[in-house]
């Protein structure tokens, strides 16, 4: 069964400086790996998604992500944090039927 | 183009009552689907819908829960009796079918149960 694990359950960092968000999965096939996220009493929000086109996948909000098969890794990353970009962020795997597995999340504190 | 839409946002009840959600999916979506999301977790499915079949429930509790999607549009998810360990974000989805689709969330619903 496939699982996905977010190394970091919270990340702080200063306005203006970069994100880093690292996740790793366990799928044996071909993954298809989103990343969403869930701002404070609002619904989950696409990010972006990989389904095995170009390994560094831009989305929305400046943040893009990077996909390693050898290292099993799907990290995002943002160059400059904005106070809006606190949320909490969940790397996610698609199996086929539509299933998603989600990993514990990350929660991101901006501070100014 | 409208959103997943879930009622109410925020439900507060006692253990043992029943409760029941409510979600409309984006228009045209075949696909629908209920994750519960415990605090401080990530969502967890606990049924699909393909338009008025169901697809997966395994994860569903089948002596507590239930939940229909009788003409392949709008459903509803019952909790019948309620149990402490119940209280969670209740998450409703959609997407446009079951082939690698996009699922769009709506803004949930929040039980509290006491």
């Amino acid at each position: 069964a496939q699982s996905v694990t977010q190394l970091d359950s919270h990340v702080s960092v200063s306005e203006g400086t970069p994100v880093l968000l690292r996740c790793n999965y366990s799928s044996s096939y071909s993954p298809s790996l989103f990343w969403y996220v869930q701002h404070p009493n609002k619904g989950l929000q696409l990010l972006l998604k990989y389904t095995s086109a170009a390994t560094l996948v831009k989305g929305i909000n400046g943040f893009e992500a990077e996909f390693k098969k050898s290292e099993t890794s799907f990290h995002l990353t943002k160059p400059s944090a904005h106070m809006s970009d606190a949320a909490e962020y969940f790397c996610v795997d698609m199996a086929a039927g539509n299933k998603l597995t989600f990993g514990g999340g990350t929660r991101v504190l901006v501070k100014p | 183009e409208a959103g997943v839409a879930q009622s109410p946002r925020y439900k507060i009840i006692e253990k043992r009552q029943s409760v029941a959600f409510w979600c409309n999916p984006i228009s045209g979506h075949a696909t629908l689907y209920w994750y519960q999301q415990i605090l401080g977790q990530g969502p967890k499915l606990l049924i699909q819908f393909q338009n008025n079949g169901v697809v997966d429930d395994s994860q569903l509790p089948k002596d507590r829960f239930s939940a229909e999607r009788l003409k392949g549009v709008d459903s509803t998810l019952k909790i019948q009796p309620a149990k402490l360990e119940d209280s969670a974000v209740y998450l409703c989805a959609s997407s446009q079918g079951m082939g690698l689709d996009t699922q769009y969330f709506g803004p949930g619903t929040r039980l509290t149960v006491l």
